[in-house]
Order: C-alpha cells, then structure tokens, then sequence
C-alpha cells in the first residue's frame, strides 16, 4: 500500500491568499483526521471525518479553515484567507476502526505539508 | 478528560546508553496507548502499539514499552541507543470517542 499521501509538501504563500491541502488515505480506511503541528502547541486535532462525514471540527480554529472529504480516497482542508499564524506542518492521518477489515487502532499519517504564510 | 503527559520535553543520552521515555495518561477505560517516532520534515510513524494482553510490547527498532494500569503509565524504553535514534517521540491514547489524543513528545539527542 501506498500510505497516506499528502500534497503539497511544501507550501509558500502570501498573507490572504488561499491555501489547500489535499490528503489521499490508505484504501479501506474509514477515519481520516487532520492534525496541525507548531513548536508551541503540539500536534492539534482538527477535524475528522468516518465514511466522508465530518464528525467533529470543533478542532478548527475559526471559519477561515474548511475541510471536505468528498469520497473515501480524497480529502482537503482549505484556509481562506490564510494569515502567517496559519504557518504550520498539517497532517493528515488515517485509520480503520468500524469498516470490514479494522486495525488495531493505529494512526498511519502521511509526511505532511509545511505551510509558510508571509 | 482524556489526556496524555509526557514530563520529559528533551532527554540526551550517549550512543550505548539505555533510554527510558515517560508517558502518563488519563482515561475513563482502558486505552489503547501508542509510541510514535517523528525524524526532522517527516511524519509520524508508529513504534509500537498497546491495547491488551500482555503489558510489554515489543516494537520496531528495538523499542519496547511497558503498560501499568495502577500508575497509568506507558514508558518506552530501549537497551542501547544508536545515533540513529535521535528524534521526536510522541506518546498518545485512542481511540476513544475517535479522538487521538498525544502528548506534546520528547525529543531525544544522541552523543557520539
């Protein structure tokens, strides 16, 4: 299997500008979380989805973040209009809990997107 | 409330010495508790898992952790640490209510 694929890798924007990131999780997957990692507050749960739904986004910091899952192998986390606060590494993971073949429970994340936002 | 405590912010050993990684949790039930390994500019990948049975677990690269439930704690160690080793740990519970919750990880440094 391919693993968690996340697209860019690296990302360099302007204040306002809008950003997307995209995430393709491992096949059969039926949770994909996104995550946010900065030096001063860890890694934060943003959002996550079971079956495509969003089940909880109370992660997300304020409406200028948006995430979609429109079918089970793809999903992206828009900021709009992205401010340098936003800079961060956002992660996203993926899991299989409840569907035909559950894993132990194991996050599989993929290598992430640095954002920078000057 | 779930979470996760890893006292620990930096821990240095030299390359040879024994490592021992501390993580606390709180949990309403008995969690599934994980040892994650992070290099500069990658991702997170897993060291090694724990969710029942026995209460040492063996894991990839020579780690191995230990579960006790009466002081809810899951400690990672590691006989003899290789430059290599150096890195982000991060210890983390889940999956309950779906939510992952990880510590804020150790970063290890290794002296030639």
């Amino acid at each position: 299997d391919a693993g968690v694929i996340q697209s860019p890798r690296h990302e360099v924007t302007e204040m306002g500008q809008e950003v997307t990131l995209r995430c393709k999780p491992i096949s059969g997957h039926d949770y994909l979380f996104w995550y946010r990692q900065t030096m001063m507050r860890g890694l934060e749960l943003l959002i996550y989805f079971n079956n495509n739904v969003p089940i909880d986004d109370s992660g997300m910091p304020e409406d200028r973040f948006s995430a979609k899952m429109p079918n089970a192998s793809f999903s992206t986390l828009k900021i709009q209009p992205s401010e340098p606060r936003d800079s961060a590494v956002y992660f996203c993971a993926s899991t299989s809990l409840t569907g035909e073949y559950p894993n132990t429970g194991e996050l599989f994340f993929g290598e992430g997107s640095r954002l920078t936002v000057l | 409330a779930q979470s996760v405590t890893q006292p620990d912010i930096h821990i240095t050993v030299s390359e040879g010495a024994s490592l021992e990684l501390r993580c606390n949790y709180s949990y309403g039930a008995t969690p599934y508790l994980f040892w994650y390994v992070q290099s500069p500019g990658q991702g997170l990948q897993l060291l090694l898992k724990y969710f029942s049975g026995d209460t040492l677990v063996q894991g990839i690269k020579g780690f191995e952790a230990e579960f006790k439930r009466s002081q809810s704690s899951f400690n990672l160690r590691k006989p003899s640490v290789h430059w290599s080793d150096a890195a982000e740990y991060f210890c983390a519970v889940g999956p309950g209510t779906y939510k992952y919750i990880f510590g804020t990880g150790t970063r290890l440094k290794v002296l030639a």
